[in-house]
């Protein structure tokens, strides 16, 4: 079977720096995907670790630890239009299982 | 942005009746699938197809039966639609040469009701 566990709720402000976790347990393991959505919009890819270590791709990083089934999203500079819930997704050679998401809330 | 759409985009239903939702793409990608949303559950896999008549089944697929006779083209049906099946429903579509299928562009959505 598959596992995923993201906190459900995150809270931050403006201009700061938040990480949202991701452990799995899964099978057929390739890499850790992670998805945003806006309120009544859909997914958008945002980020992907095949490999060990941080992918940085602008105010976003992702980390990935194959040893540990962990990875991490890492949001700098928060902004406002950060607001939003963010996926992680283990991807193998079957459709992508997505969990319940983490919804991050961005304050003033 | 990926060229998928779906139809329709809202849809109000009364218990019983049948709906059949709609998914189309221009990528001419391999892959496609069916996923509900709903508060407190993210997103949940109905179906995906991996070619024309190639279909199988998701983690939440009673009730649902989908068909693919168009690379193009992914069918939702409900065949008698319940109350449970209130939700957003989302359709994905994705590419691979590598076998790992881990960017998937999704639709903007169908919201169905059912009364």
């Amino acid at each position: 079977g598959q596992s995923l566990e993201q906190p459900s709720e995150v809270t931050a402000v403006e201009g700061a720096i938040v990480q949202i976790n991701c452990t799995y347990q899964t099978s057929g393991f390739y890499g850790l995907s992670w998805y945003q959505q806006h309120d009544g919009g859909a997914p958008t890819f945002l980020s992907y670790n095949a490999l060990d270590g941080l992918e940085e791709t602008g105010r976003f990083s992702s980390f990935l630890s194959r040893s540990d089934s962990y990875g991490y999203l890492l949001l700098q500079e928060l902004q406002m239009k950060d607001s939003a819930s963010y996926f992680c997704a283990p991807s193998g050679n079957t459709p992508l299982v997505f969990g319940k998401g983490t919804r991050l809330s961005v304050i003033a | 942005d990926a060229g998928i759409t779906q139809s329709p985009r809202h849809k109000v239903t009364e218990t019983g009746t049948p709906v059949t939702l709609r998914c189309h793409q221009t990528e001419n990608h391999r892959y496609m699938y069916w996923y509900r949303q709903d508060p407190g559950h993210g997103l949940r896999l109905i179906h995906y197809s991996y070619g024309v008549k190639d279909t199988d089944k998701g983690e939440v697929s009673d009730g649902y039966s989908v068909s693919r006779s168009k690379t193009e083209d992914f069918l939702l049906t409900l065949e008698s639609a319940t109350s449970s099946q209130t939700s957003v429903y989302f359709c994905a579509i994705s590419e691979s040469t590598s076998g790992d299928l881990y960017e998937q562009y999704f639709g903007p959505g169908t919201r169905l009701t059912v009364t």
